[in-house]
């Protein structure tokens, strides 16, 4: 069974550019939820997509956005870049209960 | 809001080694879970903790959520070269809706 995959694994943007992120889930799993990963901040909920909705959101700009498809796939948008949305933005699915959270690799992005 | 506070930052140990980190935090929770995150990977769950005082053990790693729910602890036996990593608490949040993570103890093992 394919883990969650995330594309691309690297990314490399200006500030003031926009950049969006994809992410396939475990199939089967209807539940996408997306974090921010910092060396200052750690592991930060973004939000979290089922079945095409936005169920839950954390604590961010609207400059952060997502959207999840009919095929559970999800993309997460972030507008006018700033240095400090440099991070590894990882994303993750499940099944079922909240903590059998499967993440992908990640997408390491680099504003410069 | 809800933070956990993980210790150590980082640890530098042999081969062998007996390694403890901790998780605490100033607000009661009722499931605790440690992950590990490879170089490079994504975290994985290690272990999962659903009741107070409960100790589980996953191979040469062993944790227990803690008698007052604010805290948590992780133990590693006999570390190996492979227990390389960063290892991250994690604790669901009081609404149920998301995962709050402590901010990881990175581990360097050397043989």
């Amino acid at each position: 069974k394919a883990g969650v995959t995330q594309t691309p694994r690297y990314l490399i943007k200006t500030r003031g550019q926009q950049v969006t992120l994809s992410c396939s889930p475990i199939s089967g799993h209807r539940s996408v939820s997306w974090y921010q990963q910092t060396p200052g901040q750690g592991l930060q909920f973004l939000f979290e997509y089922f079945s095409e909705t936005q169920r839950n959101k954390g604590n961010f700009p609207g400059r952060f956005s997502g959207r999840q498809f009919s095929n559970s796939r999800s993309e997460m948008n972030v507008s006018t870049l700033e240095l400090g949305d440099s991070a590894l933005y990882l994303c993750a699915s499940r099944l079922t209960d909240l903590e059998k959270l499967f993440f992908g690799s990640g997408t390491q992005l680099s504003v410069l | 809001g809800q933070q956990l506070n993980q210790s150590p930052q980082s640890m530098f140990i042999q081969e062998g080694e007996d390694v403890s980190m901790n998780c605490t935090s100033s607000s009661i929770f009722n499931t605790w879970l440690w992950y590990k995150q490879d170089p490079g990977e994504g975290p994985v769950l290690l272990i999962a903790l659903y009741k107070a005082g409960e100790l589980t053990s996953n191979g040469r790693l062993t944790a227990q959520f803690g008698i007052t729910r604010k805290d948590s602890f992780l133990n590693i036996s006999a570390s190996i070269p492979s227990d390389v990593g960063i290892y991250f608490c994690a604790a669901l949040n009081q609404a149920g809706t998301a995962l709050i993570f402590g901010k990881g103890t990175t581990l360097s093992v050397s043989s």
